[in-house]
């Protein structure tokens, strides 16, 4: 399995609500990675996960609270957020921090209306 | 600010034709990537050059790596409809698992 999935593959939600975004790998990678990647812009790095403690932190709003549950799971959990935070967000692994290969999701695209 | 700089912004070709475009990055690498992404999908990893290598071949990519001038670049082949996407160059920036991403290169390729 070299699969990374996510789940919902669309979100819309309005300004005062909670969410939540999945990512799934199988292939027992120990670094999961979030990215933001807006339109016809490359993506960009929002945290790192290796062996499920949070490495990197790119300075991302606290509105943003990511979650590693166990060494397959991703979660990115959404609170007030702002409607310029519209933009497909991204999940990635790779087989450790040093393995510079990434494997990335399908992306969930999310509207804050 | 974006470690790869890519040119061209866009470019279309017809099927058959080669597809070429570079990438430039500002610090020392230890290796540069090359990623295709179809359109508002994930990023698809396609070949990885290191820092001592100066050319590599993957089916009908071609990169080449020149660290003197800090470039690196993707060559096509008999290009495809199929290989309609956007092509980024990545490098690892500061610190391991920090993949910096270049502005993108978007590929039309018309039957």
């Amino acid at each position: 399995d070299t699969e990374v999935t996510q789940t919902p593959k669309h979100l819309v939600m309005g300004m005062t609500n909670k969410k939540s975004l999945k990512c799934e790998q199988h292939m027992g990678h120990r670094a999961m990675y979030w990215y933001k990647q807006k339109a016809k812009k490359p993506p960009e790095l929002m945290f790192v996960y290796s062996y499920e403690k949070l490495s990197i932190n790119e300075s991302v709003p606290s509105r943003f609270s990511p979650e590693c549950p166990n060494s397959s799971l991703l979660n990115l959990h959404l609170h007030a957020l702002q409607p310029e935070d519209s933009a497909l967000y991204l999940c990635a692994s790779s087989q450790d921090l040093v393995q510079e290969t990434q494997y990335f999701g399908p992306g969930t695209r999310l509207l804050v209306l | 600010s974006q470690q790869g700089e890519e040119d061209p912004q866009a470019l279309s070709i017809q099927e058959g034709e080669n597809a070429t475009m570079n990438c430039s990055y500002k610090t020392s690498i230890n290796n540069l990537q090359w990623y295709r992404q179809n359109s508002g999908r994930g990023l698809v990893h396609l070949i990885l050059i290191r820092s001592n290598e100066r050319e590599k071949h993957s089916g009908r990519l071609r990169v080449t790596l020149d660290t003197s001038k800090k470039s690196s670049s993707l060559l096509i082949t008999a290009s495809r409809a199929a290989d309609t996407a956007s092509y980024f160059c990545a490098t690892i920036r500061d610190s391991w698992g920090k993949l910096q991403f270049g502005a993108g290169t978007q590929v039309v390729v018309t039957p």
